[in-house]
């Protein structure tokens, strides 16, 4: 099946820098991809949507300057959260893809990132 | 809006247990319906997935069947094993808006 990676798989920052978050879709071109975050022992929130090439869209009550997401190729897509918080600290989860009939999205493996 | 409602979990099983996890839904339209699994550690993998009313999807043991009349896609597994030890997402896409939207998830721990 179809194969997303991240990197890093966790990450540890101190209070005030920011963090990039890679994610790629290894055998297939994302026409889409999506980004969530997953707080402990609660499902996945939905932060935002990115389609190659244009802005990316938010959910409500994300702040888009903090989170900022690119998504520059078909292959990959980046968030990177600004002056991280330790109320930044959280399970972040990019999904793709290829927009097909069924929109079935797969899943990157996550990534922790805890802010100090 | 769109919504998932899973049972709280945690569920606890011996080994070889039959397996059910409710989930019910709301939603416009004529959503398709997902479950997912994530094991500990690991990104959220598909499990198996319905397209349509009185749709059956199946996986490694696993079923779920769509029923629109009380709008559940609830997960059955005649006999569980510690493998399955996981956290199962009721989730349903609505046509028209490439969105996923998840239960809160259930966790399920399956001892020897």
């Amino acid at each position: 099946g179809a194969v997303v990676s991240q990197h890093p798989s966790r990450v540890i920052c101190k209070s005030g820098t920011s963090v990039k978050i890679e994610c790629r879709s290894l055998d297939f071109q994302a026409t889409t991809m999506f980004w969530y975050r997953q707080f402990p022992k609660q499902s996945l929130m939905l932060m935002a949507t990115s389609n190659e090439g244009s802005k990316a869209t938010y959910e409500q009550g994300v702040e888009k300057d903090k989170f900022l997401i690119n998504h520059a190729s078909l292959t990959l897509s980046t968030l990177t959260v600004t002056s991280a918080h330790p109320e930044d600290s959280s399970f972040y989860i990019c999904s793709a893809t290829t927009g097909g009939p069924y929109n079935e999205q797969f899943f990157g493996p996550g990534t922790r990132l805890t802010v100090l | 809006g769109d919504s998932v409602t899973q049972m709280e979990g945690p569920v606890t099983l011996s080994e070889e247990a039959f397996l059910t996890i409710n989930c019910t839904y709301t939603a416009t339209g004529y959503p398709s319906l997902f479950w997912y699994v994530q094991y500990p550690g690991e990104g959220l993998q598909l499990l198996l997935k319905a397209t349509k009313a009185d749709d059956k999807g199946s996986n490694k043991g696993f079923e779920a069947t769509y029923r629109k009349e009380t709008t559940s896609f609830h997960l059955e597994k005649g006999s569980v094993q510690v493998s399955d030890s996981a956290v199962y997402f009721c989730a349903l896409h609505a046509g028209g808006y490439n969105k996923l939207i998840f239960g809160a998830g259930t966790r399920l721990a399956v001892h020897p």
